[in-house]
């Protein structure tokens, strides 16, 4: 059935250092991916997005990269911050679609060391 | 603008009990969304709608209701608390041009006894 996962549950890296928290998906009709935040006690919040005809996107301090052949994409985070701890979630569906196509990975906890 | 406001933050409930979960937004926004999150599943769609007077169900809608009357609210009513039903609550919202952006609630933790 559809899904969409996580590698990894849990990554802990170094302040400073680079992150990289990575995601498959497995509908390969899905042409839209979206990666969000949850910090403790909250809601997730959207970080970036991406469509399927693109390989990579850019935002403030993050990259996203969709590759498509093998229906994985990562959330890269440069110079990670302890303000980065929290949980990633990846989501997939279908752009302009409603909330009923938009499926969630189980999430990836980020733990940043000072 | 507060964005998505969910009330009570915390909720104990014995098996058997209902009630109803609120969600408010003041964004406009036409779709809104329930999800129900449990530790290693991620975050589950419940019901949602495309706009006032139309539901429709998710992946997990058994033993829950949904209606909506106006744009702004979206509640979720439990109608006879089970313990599986124990979990974090989040409503989100979003705009039709935007649709899978959404705007989350800090959720509502239901504890069912």
């Amino acid at each position: 059935g559809e899904s969409v996962g996580l590698h990894l549950p849990t990554l802990s890296v170094q302040e400073g250092d680079n992150s990289i928290i990575n995601c498959a998906y497995s509908n390969s009709a899905s042409d839209y991916f979206i990666w969000y935040k949850q910090e403790s006690g909250k809601g997730p919040q959207f970080i970036i997005d991406i469509r399927s005809n693109m390989d990579k996107r850019q935002g403030q301090r993050v990259t996203v990269l969709l590759n498509k052949t093998v229906k994985h994409l990562s959330l890269q985070i440069a110079a990670t911050q302890p303000g980065d701890s929290a949980v990633y979630f990846c989501a997939g569906g279908y752009y302009g679609g409603s909330q009923g196509n938009l499926i969630f990975g189980k999430g990836t906890k980020l733990s940043v060391k000072p | 603008n507060a964005g998505v406001t969910q009330t009570p933050k915390f909720q104990v409930l014995k098996t058997g009990q209902s009630m109803t979960l609120q969600c408010a937004q003041d964004m406009n926004h036409e779709y809104m969304s329930w999800y129900r999150q449990d530790p290693g599943m991620g975050l589950r769609l419940i019901h949602y709608s495309v706009g006032a007077g139309i539901t429709d169900q998710g992946e997990v809608p058994n033993g829950y209701n949904v209606s909506r009357s106006t744009t702004e609210d979206f509640p979720l009513r439990l109608l006879s608390a089970a313990p599986s039903q124990t979990s974090v609550y989040f409503c989100a919202s979003s705009s039709p041009d935007s649709s899978l952006l959404l705007h989350f609630g800090n959720g509502t933790r239901l504890t069912v006894t």
